[in-house]
């Protein structure tokens, strides 16, 4: 039983360039969520799904595109990147009560 | 606005010494849950509290639900450095299970 696990642990990107942040969970939650971290600014939901093939927008959706073919993965999409999109992101699954979170992914935009 | 507000933003305490960390909200949540995140790391789940007015115990860390539901305390007796690290508080306010997060508090506990 992994929890939650998160490819890449790092990446840089240029301005412009596109990237996939992995996401998977071995726990078989229905509720998958994407946050993003940044100094000062707590955690704030980008995209959460309920279940496979449900989606929905966060807090700070723009600039972000999410789906959820299976119940275990919740890829997010970065289809043009932004010095503004620096941030360490988190995936999260949630069951009746828990919420676990993975490691994370520190992404650097330049 | 931030729907839920921690204080203090920082608190850097002697090994020994006891602390009080808050959680505060205008709204009320039907659970409120605490996280504790070291460098590099993912949040992890301390608690859940779910009842107005209720205190859970984990060790020497008590949590304390308001009897409103809309704030939270979370109180570590004889602070150690293992329990350095980032406290974050999250409400559920009952739909779709969303959790808004407070911004933390980054505890340092000295020897």
């Amino acid at each position: 039983n992994a929890g939650v696990t998160q490819t890449p642990k790092f990446q840089v990107l240029k301005t412009g360039q596109s990237m996939t942040l992995q996401c998977a969970q071995d726990m078989n939650h229905e509720y998958m969520s994407w946050y993003r971290q940044d100094p000062g600014m707590g955690l704030r939901l980008i995209h959460y799904s309920v279940g496979a093939g449900i989606t929905d927008q966060g807090e700070v959706p723009n600039g972000y595109n999410v789906s959820r073919s299976t119940t275990e993965d919740f890829p997010l999409r970065l289809l043009s990147a932004a010095p503004s999109q620096t941030s360490v992101y988190f995936c999260a699954s949630r069951g009746r009560g828990e919420q676990y979170f993975g490691p994370g992914t520190r992404l650097t935009v330049t | 606005t931030q729907l839920l507000e921690q204080s203090p933003q920082f608190l850097s305490i002697q090994e020994g010494e006891n602390l009080t960390v808050y959680c505060n909200s205008s709204s009320v949540f039907s659970s409120l849950q605490w996280y504790r995140q070291e460098p590099g790391e993912g949040p992890v789940l301390l608690v859940t509290v779910v009842t107005g007015g209720e205190v859970k115990k984990l060790k020497r860390l008590t949590f304390q639900f308001g009897d409103a539901r809309k704030d939270s305390s979370l109180h570590i007796t004889a602070a150690q450095p293992g329990d350095t690290g980032l406290y974050l508080c999250a409400g559920d306010r009952g739909s779709n299970y969303k959790l808004t997060f407070g911004k933390g508090t980054l505890l340092t506990v000295n020897p």
